[in-house]
């Protein structure tokens, strides 16, 4: 069984779209993450929920939006696609927000790219 | 914000000690050190984690010096599958963000 679930694998559109990507996890999480890794392979954390609210947003712009619609799922949806979007995108998942020790679990990554 | 230094690419030879070193200069007393690696732009993979003492388990060792300011992770057999991007991180603390930097590149060779 897959423990953190990503769909759809690769999304191609073109600028000015609005797509979503969704993420799934079954391992009773209750923290999940969204993280961006660019052309460069740099890899950035996006946003953080917890117990389906957002605890971190690290400056974002306003067209990603997450919904955490319960802990076992958090999606991104992205308005007005922009070139500079195309990227994967890792959703994760931890077992808390306030422990000493965690340990994050990754999905496979959507590879998005912008037309 | 990444709070680590890492080697950009490292080469070990299949069936060898592979040692990936990182710095962490200015790590304070409770965060602690992870280690994930990234295999052919799949989602990174947890390896080990530690704050001051060695640790092992049954990917790697995790060898962290006294005075916490860098550490060395050893995979003990390289295999073909090891060769993958590893990144050393240091959780920020309070709160969970990890920031993840440029990584190591290591190559296994046959």
């Amino acid at each position: 069984d897959t423990a953190v679930s990503q769909t759809p694998k690769y999304l191609v559109t073109q600028m000015g779209n609005d797509k979503s990507i969704k993420c799934e996890q079954n391992l009773g999480h209750d923290t999940m993450y969204w993280y961006k890794q660019d052309s460069k392979k740099f890899l950035k954390i996006m946003f953080s929920y917890n117990n389906k609210e957002l605890i971190i947003n690290e400056t974002v712009p306003n067209r990603f939006s997450p919904k955490s619609p319960d802990k076992a799922h958090l999606n991104l949806h992205i308005n007005s696609l922009e070139l500079g979007d195309s990227a994967v995108y890792f959703c994760a998942s931890s077992q808390g927000w306030v422990t000493f020790t965690m340990i994050q679990f990754f999905g496979p990554g959507t590879r998005l790219t912008v037309l | 914000d990444a709070k680590t230094t890492q080697p950009t690419s490292m080469d070990c030879a299949e069936g060898r000690a592979a040692n990936l070193p990182c710095n962490h200069s200015t790590i304070s007393g409770n965060e602690y050190v992870y280690w994930y690696r990234q295999i052919h732009s799949q989602g990174p993979q947890y390896i080990i984690h530690g704050l001051k003492n060695n640790e092992t388990n049954e990917m790697a060792s995790l060898i962290i010096t006294e005075d916490r300011k860098s550490s060395t992770l050893i995979l003990p057999h390289a295999t073909l599958r090891d060769t993958a991007v590893y990144y050393c991180i240091v959780r920020v603390w309070p709160g969970n963000q990890f920031y993840f930097g440029t990584g190591t590149s290591l190559t296994v060779i046959p």
